[in-house]
C-alpha cells in the first residue's frame, strides 16, 4: 500500500515561496501522475497541479500557473511543490496525492500539512 | 473551469436511512465524475469515480450514478461511520475542481 507524507515549514512569510515535498513509499512512482491539492481552514478542496513520475509532463491550474512549480525526483522517491509570492489567502492545508492511473482522480493521499502564510 | 454545485450543503439523517447527494456541474462532464469522503482532520478518501465505478475496499452501500450534468450519490443504510464531508470532482477538464461539499450528520 503506498503512502505519502508531505514535509515543509508550516509558516511562510507574505511574498515569499512556498517549498513542499512528498516522500512516496511502500510503492513506485513509476507510471503515475503525483499531484498537490489544498483546502484552506473550512473550506473546500483546489487542485494545484500536477507532475508524471519521469517529470516529462506537468499540469497546473491556470489561477496558480503564473506561481507555481510541481517536480519530480524518482531517485529519493519525492515530488515538490514550490509557490511563489504566497499571500495569507495561500494558507490551507497542502495535500499531496497520487493520480489514478487512466482517470483524473486521487487514489493516495497524504496526512496533509498547514502552511500559514503569516508575518 | 467547470463549476461543480453541490446539493444539499448539508444534511441530517438517522441510522438506516437513504441518503442522497447530488452535484450539478456547469457544462457537460460525460463520466468523468468521481466522490470523496472527508472527515475532520483527515485527507479525502475515494469513493467511487467514473460515475458509478466503487473503489476497492468501499461498502457497497455507496452507489454513484448520473451522466452529463447531473450526479449523485447515494448512501443505501446510512451508518454512524459515514459521517463526514462529501466532495465531487469532474475529471474532465483541467483544471480539476471539485464541488463546495456536503456535510452528512447523524442525527
Amino acid at each position: 500500500q503506498v503512502q505519502l507524507q508531505e514535509s515543509g515549514p508550516g509558516l511562510v512569510k507574505p511574498s515569499e515561496t512556498l517549498s513542499l515535498t512528498c516522500t512516496v513509499s511502500g510503492g513506485s512512482m513509476n507510471d503515475y501522475f503525483w499531484s498537490w491539492i489544498r483546502q484552506p481552514p473550512g473550506r473546500g478542496l483546489e487542485w494545484i497541479g500536477y507532475v508524471y513520475y519521469s517529470g516529462s509532463s506537468t499540469s497546473y491550474n491556470p489561477s496558480l500557473k503564473s506561481r507555481v512549480t510541481v517536480s519530480v525526483d524518482t531517485s529519493k522517491n519525492q515530488f515538490s511543490l514550490r509557490l511563489m509570492s504566497v499571500t495569507a489567502a495561500d494558507t490551507a492545508v497542502y495535500y499531496c496525492a497520487r493520480r489514478r492511473r487512466g482517470y483524473e482522480n486521487f487514489d493516495s493521499w497524504g496526512q496533509g500539512t498547514l502552511v500559514t502564510v503569516s508575518s | 473551469a467547470i463549476q461543480l454545485t453541490q446539493s444539499p450543503s448539508s444534511l441530517s439523517a438517522s441510522v438506516g436511512d437513504s441518503v442522497t447527494i447530488t452535484c450539478r456541474a456547469s457544462q457537460g462532464i460525460s463520466s468523468a465524475l468521481a466522490w470523496y469522503q472527508q472527515k475532520p482532520g483527515k485527507p479525502p478518501k475515494l469513493l467511487i469515480y467514473a460515475v458509478s465505478s466503487l473503489e476497492v475496499g468501499v461498502p457497497s452501500r455507496f452507489s454513484g450514478s448520473g451522466s452529463g450534468t447531473e450526479f449523485t450519490l447515494t448512501i443505501s443504510s446510512l451508518q454512524p461511520e459515514d459521517s463526514a464531508t462529501y466532495y465531487c470532482q469532474q475529471a474532465l477538464n483541467i483544471p480539476l475542481t471539485f464541488g463546495g461539499g456536503t456535510k452528512v450528520e447523524i442525527k
